[in-house]
């Protein structure tokens, strides 16, 4: 089967950084995806994790641990804009399953 | 072209009516996804069609009948829906089965 946790909330100050955690278990690894979905719209593809480590994108990073089952998407100098819900997916052996999402509430 | 795209934008039917979505990308990706999205839930695969061929179908009732005409288009009739079949049904594609998905914009499907 497949377990993927996120945490469901997360509020942070413009400018300011963010982490958001998602451990996995699942049957089979093929990659980790990060994606970010705005209220009513449809995912936004961020990243892509296969290897231990960390890629970073622009004001986006993501990390990788499969001995841990564990990544980490860090969002740097907040925007407005970035309040929205962040899924965590993972390639299993068939197919992508994804996390609950965690809801990012910027203030200003 | 960048862009998956879905019509129609939203959808309302009632539970005898026989209706279809619509999916359309121009990037070359050769698989195709159907998902459902409730509100506040992360999508759940519904089928997955690969070099137009349907490689996986996710337990989905029979009143949900996917078609591929080619590899650019990617169906999915309804008939007979019911109440709790209301939902965001998101379409996507990617290069082969195991890349990055882009999405749609979804249809936004009500049953009365």
């Amino acid at each position: 089967g497949q377990n993927i946790d996120q945490p469901t909330e997360m509020t942070a100050t413009e400018g300011a950084i963010v982490q958001i955690n998602c451990t996995y278990q699942t049957s089979g690894f093929n990659g980790l995806f990060w994606y970010q979905q705005h209220a009513g719209e449809a995912p936004t593809f961020l990243s892509y994790n296969v290897l231990d480590g960390l890629e970073e994108k622009g004001r986006f990073s993501s990390f990788l641990s499969r001995s841990k089952g564990y990544s980490y998407l860090l969002l740097k100098e907040l925007q407005m804009k970035d309040s929205a819900s962040y899924l965590c997916a993972v390639k299993g052996d068939y197919k992508l399953s994804f996390g609950a999402g965690t809801t990012v509430t910027v203030r200003a | 072209d960048t862009e998956v795209t879905q019509t129609p934008k939203h959808l309302v039917m009632g539970m005898t009516n026989k209706k279809s979505l619509k999916c359309e990308q121009h990037m070359g990706h050769r698989a195709m996804y159907w998902y459902k999205q409730k509100a506040k839930k992360p999508p759940e695969l519904m089928f997955v069609y690969s070099y137009e061929k349907l490689s996986i179908n996710e337990s989905v009732p029979s009143r949900f009948s996917p078609e591929c005409p080619n590899s650019s288009l990617l169906n999915l009739h309804l008939h007979a829906l019911q109440p709790e079949d209301s939902a965001l049904y998101l379409c996507a594609s990617s290069q082969g089965e195991g890349g990055e998905q882009y999405f749609g914009p979804g249809t936004r499907l009500t049953v009365t």
